[in-house]
Formats: structure tokens, C-alpha cells, sequence
């Protein structure tokens, strides 16, 4: 069974810094991984996904993530912090073409500080 | 495209009332899900759907009841809510195409509470 565990339920940033919410992933077999963005009081829109190929993925919004296999890890990254950012966001994982049945993580709230 | 719609958006029931949480999808989708989302908790599958009189358990089936007699729609049935199931719920839809893998789409949500 697969399973996802993000470090840190609360990060806080200044606008402007690095956004880092960190990902680690437990699959038997090679792993499809999401990242989405919850905004308060509505649904899930997916940030990005890796399920192939380059391991460095560019989303939406300046987000990126890289699948590390040999960390088993896909952490979240932007450069530069807006305040807009503020969410909540969830790493999920799916196993192999089940993109029906998702694993998610437990969520991080991403708070942007003026 | 309306892409995922979810009716109602609140709902209050009482311990013992039963009701059923409408979801449907004008993408043509094969795949549809349920989900629950608790604080702390992330979201976790309660039932799914690979097409039209296919459905099976998720990890949190107890308590509720799906059927899929349509591909456009997904309904959730709570027999006799309890508190317990006091949360939002998400319904979500996705297909595949060959090689292509592609993403759940997420309606908005449901809250409901169970008092």
C-alpha cells in the first residue's frame, strides 16, 4: 500500500522567499505524484503531477517539484512567495494507472507574510 | 463546461437521518471518486467508480452507500448519518487515454454536519 507524509502541517514564509513544503512518498510500485492547491472554502486544482519521463516538473503559478526515487521524495518548490499563495496544499500519490484512487498526504497551510 | 458539480454545498442533518449528496460531470469521464476531508486528516477515498454499474470500496466505506447508473452521475448516500460523519466532501472525476495519465478533476464540496 502507498502512503504520503508532508513534514509540517503549518509553513510560514515572508513575500518574496523560497516556498519549500516537503513531500515523501512509500509505494511499492513506480509512483504517479500530485501536488494540489486547496484555496479557503474550495476544492482541490491541481499544481502539477510527474508521472514519466523528466523528473523536474513545472505547475502553475511558478510551481515546481522534483521526484527524487532514491529519497522517495516529491517536495514543492517557488522561488519567490505571493501573497496569493496562501493555501493549503496536498501531495498525493497514485498507484500506477489507479487515477481514480489518490493517497493523500494530510495537507500543509501555507502562510505568506507581508 | 461545468466540469464537476456537487448539490448541496451545507447541509445540517440530525443523528439517524439519512440523505444523499448529489455529484455529477459533463466530461464524459469514466472514473469518479468520493472523498472525505478532516481537519488534520487530509482526504481520504470512500467509494469509487470505473464506469457505469462498477463501483468498490475506498478506505473509509462504512457509514455510506454508492451506485452509478450513468456515466454523468455519482450519488453518495449517508443510510443514517452519524456525527462522525460531519465533514466536507469532495466528489472528483477523471479518465484515461492510452498513455496519457491524467489528473482527478475536484467539484467544489460538500459540508455537512451531523448534530
Amino acid at each position: 500500500a502507498q502512503s504520503v507524509t508532508q513534514l509540517g502541517s503549518h509553513v510560514s514564509v515572508s513575500e518574496g522567499a523560497l516556498v519549500l513544503l516537503r513531500c515523501n512518498y512509500s509505494s511499492s510500485v513506480p509512483p504517479y505524484l500530485f501536488w494540489y492547491v486547496q484555496y479557503p472554502n474550495q476544492g482541490l486544482q491541481l499544481l502539477l503531477k510527474y508521472t514519466t519521463g523528466a523528473t523536474l516538473v513545472k505547475g502553475i503559478n511558478g510551481f515546481e517539484a522534483e521526484f527524487k526515487k532514491s529519497e522517495t521524495s516529491f517536495h514543492l518548490t517557488k522561488p519567490s512567495a505571493h501573497m496569493s499563495d496562501a493555501a493549503e496544499y496536498f501531495c498525493a500519490v497514485s498507484r500506477g494507472g489507479s487515477n481514480y484512487k489518490l493517497t493523500f498526504g494530510k495537507g500543509t497551510l501555507l502562510t505568506v507574510n507581508p | 463546461n461545468a466540469g464537476v458539480t456537487q448539490t448541496p454545498k451545507f447541509q445540517v442533518l440530525k443523528t439517524g437521518q439519512s440523505m444523499t449528496l448529489q455529484c455529477a460531470q459533463d466530461m464524459n469521464h469514466e472514473y469518479m471518486s468520493w472523498y472525505r476531508q478532516d481537519p488534520g486528516m487530509g482526504l481520504r477515498l470512500i467509494h469509487y467508480s470505473v464506469g457505469a454499474g462498477i463501483t468498490d470500496q475506498g478506505e473509509v466505506p462504512n457509514g455510506y452507500n454508492v451506485s452509478r447508473s450513468t456515466t454523468e452521475d455519482f450519488p453518495l448516500r449517508l443510510l443514517s448519518a452519524a456525527p462522525s460523519q460531519t465533514s466536507v466532501y469532495f466528489c472528483a472525476s477523471s479518465w484515461t487515454s492510452g498513455s496519457s495519465y491524467n489528473e482527478q478533476f475536484f467539484g467544489p464540496g460538500t459540508r455537512l454536519t451531523v448534530l
